[in-house]
């Protein structure tokens, strides 16, 4: 069974700019969550969708945004990218969001911001 | 939300049994005790998770006692490939938004 797959897995922009990343989560797994690492913060969690819908939001600000397709692949957007963006972006996914179901993350996108 | 406390670091020598604990003082009763194992560069693995007594799997094991407010991951045997950053999370129900990973613990195998 193919693993979670996150493209690209390297990204350079420019403050400013938008950016798009993509998840496309393990087969049959209907919900995919998204999570900014830094050195500072950590893992910190953006937000989960689960049947095309945004079940959950983190603290993050409204540049923020993400999308669920039918077929459960996802992308997440940055928009006016900031210097503090610079992250590695990881996706996860599992069956329907629940803690008693282990999540299965993608090796992230590493965004640098310029 | 369950806040959990584990030691920043840990060295281990090669061929011995790690043990790594997480307190979780306030972890409610539906709350699950999950762990996860993280590379540079890579997303962060699960390994093992519990709800209470002892849970085993090819990899680890899993120590929670009566009261849960604690936890220990064990790592038998480790190697250098175990050089790793382990989480401790604990939550419950819908779903991992509701949980933090924290720092870690990071743990460096030593030949």
């Amino acid at each position: 069974k193919a693993g979670v797959t996150q493209t690209p897995r390297y990204l350079i922009k420019t403050r400013g700019q938008q950016v798009t990343l993509s998840c496309s989560p393990i087969s049959g797994h209907r919900s995919v969550s998204w999570y900014q690492q830094t050195p500072g913060q950590g893992l910190q969690f953006l937000f989960e969708y689960f049947s095309e819908t945004q079940r959950n939001k983190g603290n993050f600000p409204g540049r923020f945004s993400g999308r669920q397709f039918s077929n459960s692949r996802s992308e997440m957007n940055v928009s006016t990218l900031e210097l503090g963006d610079s992250a590695l972006y990881l996706c996860a996914s599992s069956l329907e969001g629940q803690i008693n179901q282990p999540q299965h993350f993608g090796d992230g996108t590493r965004l640098s911001i310029l | 939300l369950a806040k959990t406390t584990q030691p920043i670091s840990m060295d281990s020598y090669e061929g011995q049994e790690v043990n790594i604990t997480c307190s979780h003082n306030n972890i409610a009763t539906n709350d699950y005790i999950t762990w996860y194992q993280q590379f540079p560069s890579q997303g962060p693995r699960f390994i093992i998770q519990g709800y209470k007594t002892k849970v085993t799997n090819e990899v680890a094991s899993l120590f929670i006692p009566a009261d849960r407010k604690s936890s220990t991951l064990s790592l038998p045997r480790v190697s250098l490939s175990d050089t790793a950053v382990y989480y401790c999370l604990v939550g419950s129900g819908e779903g991992y938004q509701k949980v933090t990973f924290g720092t870690g613990t990071k743990l460096q195998v030593i030949p």
